[in-house]
Protein backbone atom coordinates (compact mmCIF):
# COMPACT_ATOMS: atom_id res chain seq x y z
CA UNK A 1 0.00 0.00 0.00
CA UNK A 2 1.57 3.58 -0.92
CA UNK A 3 2.18 5.34 1.88
CA UNK A 4 3.84 9.47 2.47
CA UNK A 5 7.56 9.12 3.22
CA UNK A 6 8.46 11.43 6.16
CA UNK A 7 11.98 12.19 7.79
CA UNK A 8 13.21 11.89 9.82
CA UNK A 9 11.58 10.75 12.60
CA UNK A 10 12.75 12.40 15.60
CA UNK A 11 14.88 15.26 15.95
CA UNK A 12 15.95 16.82 19.38
CA UNK A 13 17.87 20.27 18.38
CA UNK A 14 18.67 23.07 20.83
CA UNK A 15 17.35 26.71 20.56
CA UNK A 16 17.94 29.13 17.95
CA UNK A 17 19.45 26.08 15.36
CA UNK A 18 17.70 25.13 12.08
CA UNK A 19 16.44 22.02 11.53
CA UNK A 20 14.57 20.63 8.45
CA UNK A 21 12.26 18.09 7.29
CA UNK A 22 11.39 15.84 4.55
CA UNK A 23 8.07 14.87 3.04
CA UNK A 24 7.49 12.35 0.06
CA UNK A 25 4.06 12.13 -0.90
CA UNK A 26 2.37 9.11 -2.56
CA UNK A 27 2.47 9.43 -6.30
CA UNK A 28 0.18 11.54 -8.41
CA UNK A 29 -0.65 13.12 -5.30
CA UNK A 30 -0.99 16.96 -6.29
CA UNK A 31 -2.02 17.78 -3.39
CA UNK A 32 0.63 18.39 -0.48
CA UNK A 33 0.01 19.47 3.38
CA UNK A 34 2.27 19.84 6.52
CA UNK A 35 0.35 20.38 9.90
CA UNK A 36 2.01 20.79 13.27
CA UNK A 37 0.38 18.58 16.21
CA UNK A 38 0.98 19.82 19.56
CA UNK A 39 0.84 17.06 22.30
CA UNK A 40 -2.56 16.68 22.80
CA UNK A 41 -4.09 18.71 20.52
CA UNK A 42 -5.61 18.43 16.94
CA UNK A 43 -3.62 18.84 13.96
CA UNK A 44 -3.28 22.75 12.66
CA UNK A 45 -2.46 23.22 8.91
CA UNK A 46 0.55 25.44 8.19
CA UNK A 47 0.48 25.04 4.79
CA UNK A 48 -0.83 22.87 1.64
CA UNK A 49 0.36 23.10 -2.13
CA UNK A 50 -1.43 22.13 -5.02
CA UNK A 51 1.61 21.20 -7.30
CA UNK A 52 4.56 23.49 -6.75
CA UNK A 53 2.07 26.38 -5.44
CA UNK A 54 1.34 27.69 -2.24
CA UNK A 55 -2.45 27.18 -1.91
CA UNK A 56 -2.38 28.20 2.16
CA UNK A 57 0.00 29.50 4.62
CA UNK A 58 -1.69 31.79 6.44
CA UNK A 59 -0.69 30.47 9.83
CA UNK A 60 3.04 30.01 8.55
CA UNK A 61 5.00 31.81 10.95
CA UNK A 62 6.99 32.94 7.78
CA UNK A 63 9.82 34.88 10.05
CA UNK A 64 10.62 31.81 11.19
CA UNK A 65 9.07 28.71 8.82
CA UNK A 66 9.48 28.31 5.16
CA UNK A 67 8.43 25.18 3.02
CA UNK A 68 8.98 24.29 -0.40
CA UNK A 69 7.93 21.83 -3.46
CA UNK A 70 10.11 23.34 -6.47
CA UNK A 71 9.13 20.67 -8.46
CA UNK A 72 5.99 19.31 -6.79
CA UNK A 73 6.84 16.32 -5.77
CA UNK A 74 8.60 15.99 -2.52
CA UNK A 75 8.51 18.30 0.00
CA UNK A 76 10.98 20.32 3.02
CA UNK A 77 9.60 22.49 5.82
CA UNK A 78 11.91 24.23 7.78
CA UNK A 79 12.31 26.06 11.00
CA UNK A 80 15.22 28.51 11.38
CA UNK A 81 15.98 29.81 14.11
CA UNK A 82 14.04 26.82 16.55
CA UNK A 83 12.19 27.90 19.65
CA UNK A 84 11.34 26.38 22.29
CA UNK A 85 7.51 26.48 21.35
CA UNK A 86 8.54 24.83 18.26
CA UNK A 87 8.24 21.57 19.70
CA UNK A 88 5.88 19.38 18.29
CA UNK A 89 4.85 16.53 15.65
CA UNK A 90 5.22 17.68 12.29
CA UNK A 91 2.90 15.86 9.98
CA UNK A 92 2.86 15.54 6.44
CA UNK A 93 -0.37 14.46 4.42
CA UNK A 94 -1.17 14.58 0.33
CA UNK A 95 -4.33 13.96 -0.83
CA UNK A 96 -6.43 12.57 -4.23
CA UNK A 97 -10.26 13.66 -4.77
CA UNK A 98 -13.03 11.00 -4.92
CA UNK A 99 -14.17 10.94 -8.18
CA UNK A 100 -17.57 9.08 -6.86
CA UNK A 101 -18.33 11.95 -3.43
CA UNK A 102 -15.49 14.58 -4.43
CA UNK A 103 -13.90 14.25 -1.01
CA UNK A 104 -10.75 15.29 -0.81
CA UNK A 105 -9.16 12.37 1.19
CA UNK A 106 -6.21 13.02 2.98
CA UNK A 107 -2.93 10.11 3.69
CA UNK A 108 -0.90 11.01 6.35
CA UNK A 109 2.90 10.15 7.19
CA UNK A 110 4.39 8.62 10.80
CA UNK A 111 4.91 12.65 11.83
CA UNK A 112 8.21 13.97 12.76
CA UNK A 113 8.38 14.82 16.22
CA UNK A 114 10.85 17.77 17.05
CA UNK A 115 12.27 18.31 20.73
CA UNK A 116 13.73 21.62 20.88
CA UNK A 117 15.82 22.29 24.24
CA UNK B 1 -13.76 29.38 8.24
CA UNK B 2 -15.31 25.96 10.15
CA UNK B 3 -14.37 24.78 13.29
CA UNK B 4 -14.80 21.59 14.83
CA UNK B 5 -15.58 20.97 18.58
CA UNK B 6 -14.81 17.18 20.76
CA UNK B 7 -16.04 17.82 24.09
CA UNK B 8 -15.23 14.93 25.28
CA UNK B 9 -11.07 14.64 26.12
CA UNK B 10 -10.83 10.99 27.34
CA UNK B 11 -13.63 8.46 26.91
CA UNK B 12 -13.04 4.34 28.09
CA UNK B 13 -15.04 1.65 27.82
CA UNK B 14 -15.32 -2.38 28.32
CA UNK B 15 -14.13 -4.24 25.58
CA UNK B 16 -16.72 -5.78 23.24
CA UNK B 17 -18.94 -2.96 24.59
CA UNK B 18 -20.27 -0.12 22.20
CA UNK B 19 -18.72 3.49 22.94
CA UNK B 20 -20.15 6.87 20.98
CA UNK B 21 -17.64 9.69 20.43
CA UNK B 22 -19.36 12.87 19.98
CA UNK B 23 -18.05 15.71 17.54
CA UNK B 24 -20.42 18.89 16.75
CA UNK B 25 -19.08 21.46 13.50
CA UNK B 26 -19.60 24.93 12.49
CA UNK B 27 -19.55 26.11 8.67
CA UNK B 28 -21.61 28.50 6.81
CA UNK B 29 -20.86 26.03 3.36
CA UNK B 30 -23.42 23.73 2.14
CA UNK B 31 -21.02 21.59 0.42
CA UNK B 32 -18.79 19.98 2.75
CA UNK B 33 -17.14 16.52 4.21
CA UNK B 34 -16.72 15.30 7.83
CA UNK B 35 -14.21 12.23 8.48
CA UNK B 36 -13.24 10.57 11.43
CA UNK B 37 -9.43 10.18 12.23
CA UNK B 38 -7.33 7.33 14.29
CA UNK B 39 -4.41 8.10 15.85
CA UNK B 40 -2.95 4.99 17.83
CA UNK B 41 0.04 6.07 20.18
CA UNK B 42 3.34 6.14 18.03
CA UNK B 43 1.83 5.57 14.78
CA UNK B 44 0.06 7.59 11.71
CA UNK B 45 -3.23 8.99 11.46
CA UNK B 46 -5.43 6.33 9.54
CA UNK B 47 -8.74 7.56 8.00
CA UNK B 48 -11.71 5.67 9.85
CA UNK B 49 -14.67 7.03 8.23
CA UNK B 50 -16.09 9.99 5.97
CA UNK B 51 -19.74 11.55 5.63
CA UNK B 52 -20.65 13.49 2.65
CA UNK B 53 -22.86 16.22 4.24
CA UNK B 54 -25.03 15.73 0.74
CA UNK B 55 -25.77 12.01 1.69
CA UNK B 56 -28.67 11.83 4.19
CA UNK B 57 -28.00 8.20 5.03
CA UNK B 58 -24.91 7.27 7.76
CA UNK B 59 -21.88 6.44 6.97
CA UNK B 60 -20.71 2.50 8.03
CA UNK B 61 -17.57 1.12 7.94
CA UNK B 62 -17.75 -2.43 9.83
CA UNK B 63 -17.51 -1.60 13.55
CA UNK B 64 -17.57 1.97 13.23
CA UNK B 65 -20.87 3.65 12.29
CA UNK B 66 -21.49 7.83 12.56
CA UNK B 67 -24.55 9.14 13.63
CA UNK B 68 -24.93 12.58 11.33
CA UNK B 69 -27.53 15.11 12.15
CA UNK B 70 -26.83 17.65 9.55
CA UNK B 71 -29.58 20.83 11.11
CA UNK B 72 -27.96 20.13 14.72
CA UNK B 73 -24.46 19.99 12.88
CA UNK B 74 -23.61 17.06 14.91
CA UNK B 75 -21.58 13.67 13.86
CA UNK B 76 -20.73 11.36 16.32
CA UNK B 77 -18.91 8.35 16.12
CA UNK B 78 -20.10 4.89 17.56
CA UNK B 79 -17.75 2.00 17.77
CA UNK B 80 -19.37 -1.55 18.40
CA UNK B 81 -17.88 -4.60 19.94
CA UNK B 82 -14.95 -2.75 21.14
CA UNK B 83 -11.62 -3.93 20.46
CA UNK B 84 -8.22 -3.13 22.39
CA UNK B 85 -6.76 -2.43 18.91
CA UNK B 86 -8.92 0.14 19.10
CA UNK B 87 -7.28 2.53 21.80
CA UNK B 88 -6.17 5.59 20.16
CA UNK B 89 -6.44 9.19 19.63
CA UNK B 90 -10.10 10.15 17.63
CA UNK B 91 -10.11 13.35 15.62
CA UNK B 92 -13.12 14.50 14.29
CA UNK B 93 -12.34 16.76 10.81
CA UNK B 94 -14.12 18.83 8.25
CA UNK B 95 -13.44 19.97 5.12
CA UNK B 96 -15.53 22.21 2.84
CA UNK B 97 -15.82 21.98 -0.73
CA UNK B 98 -12.87 23.04 -3.11
CA UNK B 99 -10.60 24.44 0.06
CA UNK B 100 -9.81 20.53 0.29
CA UNK B 101 -7.91 21.36 3.73
CA UNK B 102 -9.09 19.74 6.69
CA UNK B 103 -9.85 21.36 10.09
CA UNK B 104 -9.58 19.25 13.36
CA UNK B 105 -11.27 18.87 16.61
CA UNK B 106 -8.99 18.56 19.61
CA UNK B 107 -9.58 15.19 19.69
CA UNK B 108 -10.57 12.30 22.12
CA UNK B 109 -8.52 9.59 24.05
CA UNK B 110 -10.28 6.00 23.64
CA UNK B 111 -9.24 3.62 25.99
CA UNK B 112 -9.97 0.07 25.74
CA UNK B 113 -10.91 -2.00 28.88
CA UNK B 114 -9.95 -5.72 29.22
Amino acid sequence: EAEVAQSPRYKITEKSQAVAFWCDPISGHATLYWYRQILGQGPELLVQFQDESVVDDSQLPKDRFSAERLKGVDSTLKIQPAELGDSAMYLCASSFRDGASGANVLTFGAGSRLTVL
Amino acid sequence: AQTVTQSQPEMSVQEAETVTLSCTYDTSESDYYLFWYKQPPSRQMILVIRQEAYKQQNATENRFSVNFQKAAKSFSLKISDSQLGDAAMYFCACSIQGAQKLVFGQGTRLTINP
